[in-house]
């Protein structure tokens, strides 16, 4: 089993639509939840983390972390075409460095 | 600023031949990682400098591969004897120390392709 689980999609929405995009991990001591934004031929850029579980809203973007069921999720209000790129769930334990990260979802938003 | 940097954006090699890939992280920063990324995978990771610290390899997958960072900043890996299964975008991260790996910046990969 994976340390960190994310369906692949793709995953196509209309423009305007609300997008969530998913994680499950399975290593408890967990504690930073990130989600990086990477779109074709390029690296990957961090959108947002949380430490902990709750949530975190970064303008259209809103993460949020349940502990209690070691998942993860990202919501996209109003999504653009400029949204579409592979989304990458990533995280890690308080004090260590390595990163895990999950498969990326594909999103494709269409005008 | 600067963000990090990656040479070359891409690299055709015959098969048997050795590589080098350059990455040069943002100023500063003391944390360094490799990762690779196979098509529709997720980043796999090889290996992590902190500052003056022995650099942990855990994640490189044979000794067919090596990386180094000299003077704190530039860091090169090495792949010797490359096999087709090496084909793959390798990734550089920085991040400003260890402790904030939640928060690394990604240059924009060497895509290798191993013929």
């Amino acid at each position: 089993q994976k340390e960190v689980e994310q369906d692949p999609g793709p995953l196509s929405v209309p423009e305007g639509a609300i997008v969530s995009l998913n994680c499950t991990y399975s290593n408890s001591a967990f504690q930073y939840f990130m989600w990086y934004r990477q779109y074709s031929r390029k690296g990957p850029e961090l959108l947002m983390y949380t430490y902990s579980s709750g949530n975190k809203e970064d303008g259209r973007f809103t993460a949020q972390v349940d502990k209690s069921s070691k998942y993860i999720s990202l919501f996209i209000r109003d999504s653009q075409p400029s949204d579409s790129a592979t989304y990458l769930c990533a995280t890690r334990n308080t004090g260590g460095f390595k990163t895990i990260f999950g498969a990326g979802t594909r999103l494709f938003v269409k005008a | 600023g600067a963000g990090v940097s990656q040479s070359p954006s891409n690299k055709v090699t015959e098969k048997g031949k050795d590589v080098e890939l350059r990455c040069d992280p943002i100023s500063g920063h003391t944390a360094l990682y490799w990762y690779r990324q196979s098509l529709g995978q997720g980043l796999e990771f090889l290996i992590y400098f902190q500052g003056n610290s022995a650099p942990d390899k855990s994640g490189l997958p044979s000794d067919r591969f090596s990386a180094e960072r000299t003077g704190g900043s530039v860091s090169t890996l090495t792949i010797q004897r490359t096999q087709q299964e090496d084909s793959a975008v390798y990734l550089c991260a920085s991040s400003s120390t260890a402790s904030s790996s939640y928060e690394q910046y990604f240059g924009p990969g060497t895509r290798l392709t191993v013929t």
